[in-house]
């Protein structure tokens, strides 16, 4: 059974650079698509990125400038860097995972709330 | 950007009854929807995609339909856990949400 869990710190600086990992297992991370979305409290879901096993990746056009998707396959894990966080990127993040670039999210993470304050 | 929009935002339904939500895009995904449940605390759940495919072990009173601009998520007799809020999400043109309808014991 494939797993994801989300790391990383729960309060982030505004203007500062917010990290987090998702560590996969039950599953090689290979060969599939993971993506990072979020959740601001109360509200809805917005797609942050994705990246293919392979290190290519594609971003949400309204954070394509802060945003940085990686892999290291060696530990089965992939992480996302937010750089230059205000308030409005307080949410829950999500990793999940996709079969192809055109299908749903059969994985996910259980989330975490990361809270951008001073 | 394609926008999703789900309607009704809130709907009140009994256990054992039908239940029928709308998710509209504002251009043409084809087929490249799915849907999802969410209940508190938790991470979303697929339920269908590729508009009318059931995800693994989803079962059958779940079903979805709709092709283009129009679509709908049947659940056809509500069991008490299917009570929670439901998203709908293109993949057509990269990846948008619905607001969700939350779904309600009445």
């Amino acid at each position: 059974q494939v797993q994801l869990q989300e790391s990383g710190p729960g309060l982030v600086k505004p203007s500062e650079t917010l990290s987090l990992t998702c560590i996969v297992s039950g599953g090689s991370i290979s060969s599939y698509y993971w993506s990072w979305i979020r959740q601001p409290p109360g509200k809805g879901l917005e797609w942050i990125g994705y990246m293919y096993h392979s290190g290519s990746t594609n971003y949400n056009p309204s954070l394509k400038s802060r945003v940085t998707i990686s892999v290291d396959t060696s530990k089965n894990q992939f992480s996302l860097r937010l750089s230059s966080v205000t308030a409005a990127d307080t949410a829950v993040y999500f990793c999940a995972r996709s079969v192809s670039q055109v299908s749903g999210y059969d994985y996910w993470g259980q989330g975490t709330l990361v809270t951008v304050s001073s | 950007e394609i926008v999703m929009t789900q309607s009704p935002a809130t709907l009140s339904v009994s256990p054992g009854e039908r239940a029928t939500l709308s998710c509209r895009a504002s251009q043409s995904v084809s087929s490249n929807l799915a849907w999802y449940q969410q209940k508190p605390g938790q991470a979303p759940r697929l339920l269908i995609y590729g508009a009318s495919t059931r995800a693994t072990g989803i079962p059958a009173r779940f079903s979805g339909s709709g092709s283009g601009t129009e679509f709908t998520l049947t659940i056809s007799s509500l069991q008490p856990e299917d009570f929670a809020v439901y998203y709908c999400q293109q993949y057509y043109s990269w990846y948008t949400f619905g607001q969700g309808t939350k779904l309600e014991i009445k």
